[in-house]
């Protein structure tokens, strides 16, 4: 069964404490994986989207990569204003191009 | 500003009551969704429409309906069979299948209680 688990359910750190979160997935094979933010009562932001073992995105603070079987969210020097939820999600090659399968989230807080 | 709205934001309904959710988008994509999301879980697929006039069920179709007459509107009805509606709601949109999986694109939800 196509199955993601992110890790840990909850992280907090100082401001300034880097640190990286982590999606595990279980999928017959692997079209994408998406990233995305949350803040309370909004919906989900787009933050990325990994193709390949290998490949890497960076988007001020944040870098995504991606490996066979799992992908991180690197928050380097994260900020107050980092805080929030962060949702990832799969696309499995033996469903169609838009079911996508999601993780239940990792919230993210950051102290000052 | 292109983007996807959702109304009401919030939404009360009373047991037995059908209620209709809105969701427009003026991004001009091609597809559309409806999520619920509860509390420690994963977002959850009712429905997913590709173009006008055809939608196709997700995980949990069981109780809702939707309709898809045009290109910016998906709206979601919420029926009295629906078991436990309690829960947020969110839509989203996609441009047409690229290389691999659509991003898909937010709109603010709404959050949908029964009394």
């Amino acid at each position: 069964e196509d199955q993601v688990t992110q890790s840990p359910e909850a992280l907090r750190l100082q401001e300034g404490e880097s640190s990286s979160l982590n999606c595990s997935y279980t999928v017959s094979g692997l079209r994408g994986l998406f990233w995305y933010r949350q803040d309370p009562g909004k919906g989900p932001e787009f933050l990325f989207t990994l193709y390949s073992a290998g490949e890497e995105k960076e988007k001020e603070r944040l870098k995504a990569t991606l490996t066979k079987k799992e992908s991180f969210l690197h928050i380097t020097a994260p900020k107050p204003e980092d805080s929030a939820t962060y949702l990832c999600a799969v696309n499995p090659y033996l469903r169609s191009n838009y079911q996508l399968i999601w993780g239940a989230g990792t919230k993210l807080i950051i102290k000052p | 500003d292109g983007g996807i709205t959702q109304s009401p934001k919030y939404l009360f309904r009373k047991e037995g009551q059908n209620v209709t959710l809105s969701c427009e988008q003026n991004l001009n994509h091609d597809a559309m969704y409806w999520y619920r999301q509860d509390p420690g879980q994963g977002l959850r697929l009712i429905y997913y429409s590709q173009i006008v006039n055809d939608f196709q069920k997700g995980d949990i179709a069981e109780g809702y309906s939707v309709s898809r007459e045009k290109k910016e509107s998906f709206p979601l009805t919420v029926t009295s069979a629906q078991k436990n509606p309690t829960a947020f709601y969110l839509c989203a949109s996609s441009a047409a299948s690229g290389r691999a999986g659509n991003e898909q694109f937010f709109g603010p939800g709404t959050r949908l209680t029964v009394l």
